[in-house]
């Protein structure tokens, strides 16, 4: 069955520093692959996405993320973190068989100043 | 625009009330969804509509109600609810449920207090 999962529910950074939140998937085909961040309050926003046409993928904010086949991992990373950076981060999967969104645990990402 | 619109943004209904949650959306998707997070889980889908008929039912009590009256609204309707149905409800929608490419676009969600 398609899943994923993200190693760490917390991720701390400093500001300026690089965020690197992981996501390791599980699914016998290519699978379809998402990044959303979730404010606190808020409602989802789309960081990025993979289709298979490319295995970096950039997104917005200065997100991207790499699809690694023989890692099984679409890990998240942008090089210079802000304060404003500090939310929840869920990545996803569409599971074909039941045609919906699947999501990780989700990792809160805290930007220390 | 990749907006979808939700309300109320805010609802406190008694065990007894019956209420709506609405969502709307002008972006032309024919693909639209109810999810429904408990704090600090994940968001977990409860319908599916496509091309306004019900697609997918995640096996959700029959308090919840859901509707899609043409292919820009969606609702659910709430009727005697529990107090662990206290949740922020999360509308959604995408192009089309059937090409799994299709990106899907969230609301900011209706945050639900049952009392």
């Amino acid at each position: 069955a398609q899943s994923v999962t993200q190693l760490g529910s917390h991720v701390s950074v400093s500001e300026g520093a690089l965020v690197l939140l992981r996501c390791n998937y599980s699914s016998s085909v290519p699978p379809y692959l998402f990044w959303y961040v979730q404010y606190p309050n808020q409602g989802l926003q789309l960081l990025l996405k993979y289709t298979s046409a490319a295995t970096l993928v950039k997104g917005i904010n200065g997100f991207e993320a790499e699809f690694k086949k023989s890692e099984t991992s679409f890990h998240l990373t942008k090089p210079s973190a802000h304060m404003s950076d500090a939310a929840e981060y869920f990545c996803a999967v569409f599971i074909e068989g039941a045609q919906k969104l699947v999501f990780g645990q989700g990792t809160r990402l805290t930007i220390n100043p | 625009d990749t907006e979808v619109t939700q309300t109320p943004k805010h609802l406190v209904m008694g065990m007894t009330n019956k209420k709506s949650l609405k969502c709307e959306q002008h972006m032309g998707h024919r693909a639209m969804y109810w999810y429904k997070q408990k704090a600090k889980k994940p968001p977990e889908l409860m319908f599916v509509y496509s091309y306004e008929k019900l697609s997918i039912n995640e096996s959700v009590p029959s308090r919840f109600s859901p509707e899609c009256p043409n292919s820009s609204l969606l609702n659910l309707h709430l009727h005697a609810l529990q107090p662990e149905d206290s949740a922020l409800y999360l509308c959604a929608s995408s192009q089309g449920q059937g090409s799994s490419g299709n990106t899907i676009y969230f609301g900011e969600g209706s945050w639900l207090t049952v009392v």
